[in-house]
């Protein structure tokens, strides 16, 4: 069975300066794997994803991850955020069968501060 | 260019009623998948529609139902409800063979 784990379920940064966002995955098959970020009474808005190449992996508003297969991590990553960055984020996998469904992990609450 | 369309955005219910939510695809998008967010937790899958069929099932009891129509539009029911089931559910479409999943707004269903 697949499951995420996201490490932190609050990260407080001040604005400007850079974040990690830590998602770990269990799974005993090849996976995709999904950032989508969730603004308050929203749905979910696609950040980045990975299916298969290049293990980092750049995504909209300047977010990046990267794939760590050794170990089971695919942290999301930004240089410099922004107020408007406050948001919930959701790490998500998928095996490689046909349509499957996403797992997503529980949520981390970024709050950037000025 | 629509996205995914939700319908209602919010509405509640008292426990043991039944509800339908419905959910309007992407366009191209032919299949639908449903997911329930309670309060402070990240989505959880419900089931997959596909040419009119269920196609996946996550671990929900058979209160939960589902329907998808011709033209690609799906609804979910619930019966009986509970409190518990009181939550965000969010329909997400895609095209099948591709994992690129668009998301709608969600409908917010607060049971009393």
């Amino acid at each position: 069975a697949q499951s995420v784990t996201q490490l932190d379920s609050q990260v407080p940064v001040f604005e400007e300066a850079p974040v990690e966002l830590r998602c770990n995955y269990s799974s005993s098959v090849s996976v995709y794997l999904f950032w989508y970020v969730q603004y308050p009474n929203q749905g979910l808005q696609l950040l980045l994803k990975y299916l298969s190449g290049s293990t980092l992996v750049k995504g909209i508003n300047g977010f990046e991850a990267e794939f760590n297969k050794s170990q089971t991590s695919f942290h999301l990553r930004k240089p410099s955020v922004h107020i408007s960055d406050t948001a919930e984020y959701f790490c998500a996998v998928s095996d490689l069968e046909y349509g499957n469904k996403l797992v997503f992990g529980a949520g981390t609450i970024l709050r950037v501060k000025s | 260019d629509a996205g995914v369309t939700q319908s209602p955005t919010h509405l509640i219910k008292t426990r043991g009623q039944q509800v339908t939510l419905r959910c309007s695809p992407k366009s191209g998008h032919d299949t639908v998948s449903w997911y329930q967010q309670a309060l402070g937790q990240g989505p959880q899958f419900i089931f997959q529609y596909y040419e009119e069929e269920e196609r996946q099932r996550g671990n929900f009891p058979d209160r939960f139902s589902g329907h998808q129509f011709p033209n690609y539009s799906s609804e979910l029911n619930v019966n009986a409800l509970l409190l518990g089931d009181s939550a965000l559910y969010l329909c997400a479409s895609s095209l099948r063979g591709y994992y690129g999943y668009t998301f709608g707004s969600g409908t917010r269903l607060t049971v009393v």
